[in-house]
C-alpha cells in the first residue's frame, strides 16, 4: 500500500515557467511533509518542508502547498532553471512515529533552456 | 557535498554472499538513517539508530541488520543476497532523532548477480 504517491513520473516545462510538482498522501496521521531534490550518483537533498498547521511555505523560489482536506501538497518552482532539473521526492512522516518518513517515488522534473 | 560518507560507492556480489555497507555521519549528528532505493521505487526506510540505539524499524529483511558504533559510524550487514537485494542503499544523519531534515550521503549501489 502506497501511503504517499507522485502519480507524474516525470515533468518536462520551459525555463523562466513554473513547475507544479503534485504528491498525495493516504495516511491522514501524517503531519509534516517534505521534498527532496535527487541529481544523478547524487543522495537526496532537502529542499523545503511543511507541517500539518500551515498551509504553504515558502523559500526564494519553491513554495510548497498542503491541502489537508485533499491529502494532497504541491511544490511550486518559479521561475524554472535548468539546474533544477533533477528527481524531486514527496516524503511524509507523522510525529507519532519520530517522523519516520515515507517517500514517494519520484518526479523527474526536466527544464529545457 | 552533505557531509555524509557512505563506502563503498559499488559493490557487485553473487547470491548467496554477505556485505557490510559503512556510513559515517555528519559530525555532530546523532541519528542515522539508512534506506533502500530500488528500481522505480521511492526509498523505503529501514531502521533508525540514536546515539548507539536502535530507535524505529522499517521494512527491513530478517536477513538484513544494522548498528551504530561508539564513534557514531553505522554499518548496515545484508546476508543471504538474493537478486532481488540490487538496489542503492542510503544513508541519512540528523542532529536529532526527528527525521524531518536528514542530511543524505551519495549512497551505495548494490548489484547482485
Amino acid at each position: 500500500d502506497q501511503q504517499v504517491k507522485q502519480n507524474s513520473p516525470s515533468l518536462s516545462v520551459q525555463e523562466g515557467r513554473i513547475s507544479i510538482l503534485n504528491c498525495d498522501y493516504t495516511n491522514s496521521m501524517f503531519d509534516y511533509f517534505l521534498w527532496y531534490k535527487k541529481y544523478p550518483a547524487e543522495g537526496p537533498t532537502f529542499l523545503i518542508s511543511i507541517s500539518s498547521i500551515k498551509d504553504k511555505n515558502e523559500d526564494g523560489r519553491f513554495t510548497v502547498f498542503l491541502n489537508k482536506s485533499a491529502k494532497h501538497l504541491s511544490l511550486h518552482i518559479v521561475p524554472s532553471q535548468p539546474g533544477d532539473s533533477a528527481v524531486y521526492f514527496c516524503a511524509a512522516g507523522s510525529g507519532g512515529s519520530n517522523y519516520k518518513l515515507t517517500f514517494g517515488k519520484g518526479t523527474l522534473l526536466t527544464v529545457n533552456p | 557535498d552533505s557531509g555524509v560518507t557512505q563506502t563503498p560507492k559499488h559493490l557487485i556480489t553473487a547470491t548467496g554472499q554477505r556485505v557490510t555497507l559503512r556510513c559515517s555521519p555528519r559530525s555532530g549528528d546523532l541519528s542515522v538513517y539508512w534506506y533502500q532505493q530500488s528500481l522505480d521505487q521511492g526509498l523505503q526506510f529501514l531502521i533508525q539508530y540514536y546515539n548507539g540505539e536502535e530507535r524505529a524499524k522499517g521494512n527491513i529483511l530478517e536477513r538484513f541488520s544494522a548498528q551504530q558504533f561508539p564513534d557514531l559510524h553505522s554499518e548496515l550487514n545484508l546476508s543471504s543476497l538474493e537478486l532481488g537485494d540490487s538496489a542503492l542503499y542510503f544513508c541519512a544523519s540528523s542532529v536529532t532523532p526527528l527525521n524531518t531534515e536528514a542530511f543524505f550521503g551519495q549512497g551505495t549501489r548494490l548489484t547482485v548477480v
